[in-house]
């Protein structure tokens, strides 16, 4: 059973740095498959933050490029979301997800982990 | 980017009602589209992919079809644990979009 685990901190400071991990249990991060972030606001919708392939290739949300790098430690099978200059506007709950190739759908989810922009 | 507009945003029904949701790209995306029902405090879960392949354990009373711009999701028989919000999704391309969702209470 595939499983993915998000941690980091709960709370980042206005103009700080966001930092998360998922942790990959029952599948490789090197398999052929797109590791995820998705994000939902309070109040609003979820939202597509970005993805990478086994081989490092990246894809971002153009809303959040410039801020936004996701990379991952294949020797921990895990991949990671860092996200700078932090606004109010990023509070939301984070999930990392496994994207099929085939369809880029999101067949499993991590539980989420809130974070909380706030000095 | 590509918009994904859902409607309607909220609906009230029944247990046992038919329920049915729509989705509309603002562009051509094939069968690239994917629905997901979000229960408060839960992750998202995938219901169907391809437009109309239903996720293996989902119950047979989700079904989805369409093609191009206009997709739509239905319960044909409202069961308790239903009640929840359902977000269609493009993967025809990047950035991957959401609908707004479609919340769903009980009347």
């Amino acid at each position: 059973q595939v499983q993915l685990q998000e941690s980091g901190p709960g709370l980042v400071k206005p103009s700080g740095t966001l930092s998360l991990t998922c942790a990959v249990s029952g599948d490789s991060i090197s398999s052929s498959v797109w590791w995820s972030w998705v994000r939902l606001p309070p109040g609003k919708g979820l939202e597509w933050i970005g993805e990478i392939y086994h081989s490092g290739s990246t894809y971002y949300n153009p809303s959040l490029r410039s801020r936004v790098t996701i990379s991952m430690d294949k020797s921990k099978n895990q991949f990671s979301l860092n996200l700078i200059s932090m606004t109010a506007a990023d509070t939301a709950v984070y999930y990392c997800a496994r994207g099929a190739v085939q369809g880029y759908y999101f067949d499993y989810w991590g539980q989420g982990t809130l974070v909380t922009v706030s000095s | 980017d590509i918009q994904m507009t859902q409607s309607p945003s909220s609906l009230s029904a029944s247990v046992r009602d038919r329920v049915t949701i729509t989705c509309r790209a603002s562009q051509s995306i094939s069968n690239y589209l994917n629905w997901y029902q979000q229960k408060p405090g839960k992750a998202p879960k995938l219901l169907i992919y391809a437009a109309s392949i239903l996720q293996s354990g989902v119950p047979s009373r989700f079904s989805a079809s369409g093609s191009g711009t206009d997709f739509t999701l239905t319960i044909s028989s409202l069961q308790p644990e239903d009640f929840a919000t359902y977000y269609c999704q493009q993967s025809y391309t990047t950035p991957r979009t959401f609908g707004g969702g479609t919340k769903v209470e009980i009347k």
